[in-house]
């Protein structure tokens, strides 16, 4: 079975720090997604990394591909209130050819303070 | 352009009686996802399908569930009985393919449902 684990699950910081989250795995992705959730609201994609060794940037947030793809990380830099949320970190599965089936993260639980 | 809509929003039902969950996808996607979300397991894929005809429903946690798409339109997710155990959040999702496997998946506000 394959497992994507998410660290830290719980975050909390003041405005303007630096962060990073994690998402680490045993198994081989062949892509890997980072999505938010605002509550009461469905996850929304931020980007997708398919190259191991891949870097993307989105305004603060950096996103990150293992080189082996089995693990991924997303930093942000000065965070600010507006990125309160849930963010998940989701595999595409090898094998799985354009079916887009994905293995979701537990998510971590980011709360930035004014 | 409407995404996804799932309806109701919200239900609250008694333990055993039926519960049935809607989903229209974006017009013109060829996949569709359902999936559960409780704090303790995060987000589950329950069932998906392609092209109204489902591929891969392992996800499904017992007899209790199940799923129907009668059209590229419409997809239901009916618990016959519901138990308490079933409280949870149920994401529908979308997505149209580009051949490159890396597609978005587009989700729908979820339904929170709350077996008494």
């Amino acid at each position: 079975t394959q497992l994507l684990e998410q660290s830290p699950q719980f975050l909390s910081i003041q405005e303007g720090e630096n962060l990073t989250v994690y998402c680490n795995s045993s198994s081989v992705f062949s892509s890997l997604q980072w999505y938010r959730q605002e509550p009461g609201e469905g996850p929304v994609l931020l980007v997708t990394v398919v190259t191991g060794g891949e870097v993307k940037k989105l305004k603060r947030l950096t996103f990150q591909f293992g080189d082996a793809r089995k693990d991924s990380s997303l930093h942000i830099t000065a965070a600010q209130p507006g990125d309160t949320g849930l963010y998940l970190c989701a595999g595409g599965t090898l094998g799985s050819g354009n079916t887009g089936k994905l293995i979701f993260g537990q998510g971590t639980t980011l709360q930035v303070k004014p | 352009d409407a995404g996804v809509i799932q309806s109701p929003r919200h239900e609250v039902t008694e333990m055993g009686q039926e519960v049935t969950l809607r989903c229209k996808p974006i017009s013109g996607h060829d996949y569709l996802f359902w999936y559960r979300q409780t704090m303790m397991r995060g987000l589950e894929l329950l069932i998906y399908f392609n092209n109204n005809v489902p591929i891969d429903d392992s996800g499904m946690p017992e007899d209790r569930f199940s799923a129907k798409m009668p059209n590229a339109s419409f997809s239901t997710l009916k618990i016959q009985p519901s138990e308490p155990r079933d409280s949870a959040v149920y994401f529908c999702a979308s997505k149209a393919t580009s051949g490159r496997g890396t597609d978005t998946q587009y989700f729908g506000p979820g339904t929170r449902l709350t077996v008494l």
